[in-house]
């Protein structure tokens, strides 16, 4: 049973629109989320993460928004450039029985931009 | 910084060989990672260490898998004997003390056939 889940496995967008990437979670033990972004044969990289105890987090053009209640979060990035087409993760951490470096991870958003 | 190091970036093997993965983490990082990302899959804890124990090898499939990471800085990852669902990246990952925002290397791509 996958834990996260990225429903959309790939989204295309102009350049200097807005992209939403969703996320949603099943186990209301995680209390931290992030958001990782991976190039072709490159490791993923760390974009912006999320405490459970807020709602936003925002950095530059990038904003986490949290929803508890729906156990769902979203990625905007606002405006897209063309550099940021790569494949998106969501990612959970918590104290669920799991150690709390684990992250569990959804299966990754292809974002293209298109100029 | 540096950032984590791995080695080798691509592997061919045939099944039932064994293979080994090299993993050099950010300097003064405590906690290291094996991850597995299989295609189209995102990637999936396989051993956790703290300094040089073991904090969680749950998902280690320990009757072809081993790992250790001795002075409690570079680690090794090892399958004996490889199977062709091994087939994946093998992402090493570190962070500076038990928390959640990991650090990953850019990964070795092994392929079993």
């Amino acid at each position: 049973d996958q834990q996260v889940k990225q429903n959309s496995p790939s989204l295309s967008v102009q350049e200097g629109r807005i992209s939403i990437l969703n996320c949603d979670y099943t186990n209301s033990m995680f209390d931290y989320f992030l958001w990782y972004k991976k190039y072709p044969a490159e490791g993923p990289t760390f974009l912006i993460s999320i405490s459970s105890i807020k709602d936003k987090n925002e950095d530059g053009r990038f904003t986490v928004f949290l929803n508890k209640s729906a156990k769902h979060l979203s990625l905007h990035i606002v405006p897209s450039q063309p550099g940021d087409s790569a494949v998106y993760f969501c990612a959970a951490s918590g104290d669920y029985g799991g150690s709390q470096g684990n992250l569990i991870f959804g299966k990754g958003t292809k974002l293209s931009v298109k100029p | 910084e540096a950032g984590v190091a791995q080695s080798p970036r691509y592997k061919i093997i045939e099944k039932r060989q064994s293979v080994a993965f090299w993993c050099n983490p950010i300097s003064g990082h405590a906690t290291l990672y094996w991850y597995q990302q299989i295609l189209g899959q995102g990637p999936k804890l396989l051993i956790q260490f703290q300094n040089n124990g073991v904090v969680d090898d749950s998902q280690l499939p320990k009757d072809r898998f081993s790992a250790e990471r001795l002075k409690g800085v570079d680690s090794t990852l090892k399958i004996q004997p490889a199977k062709l669902e091994d087939s994946a990246v093998y992402l090493c990952a570190s962070s500076s003390h038990e928390g959640v925002i990991v650090t990953f290397g850019s990964g070795t791509r092994l392929t079993v056939v």
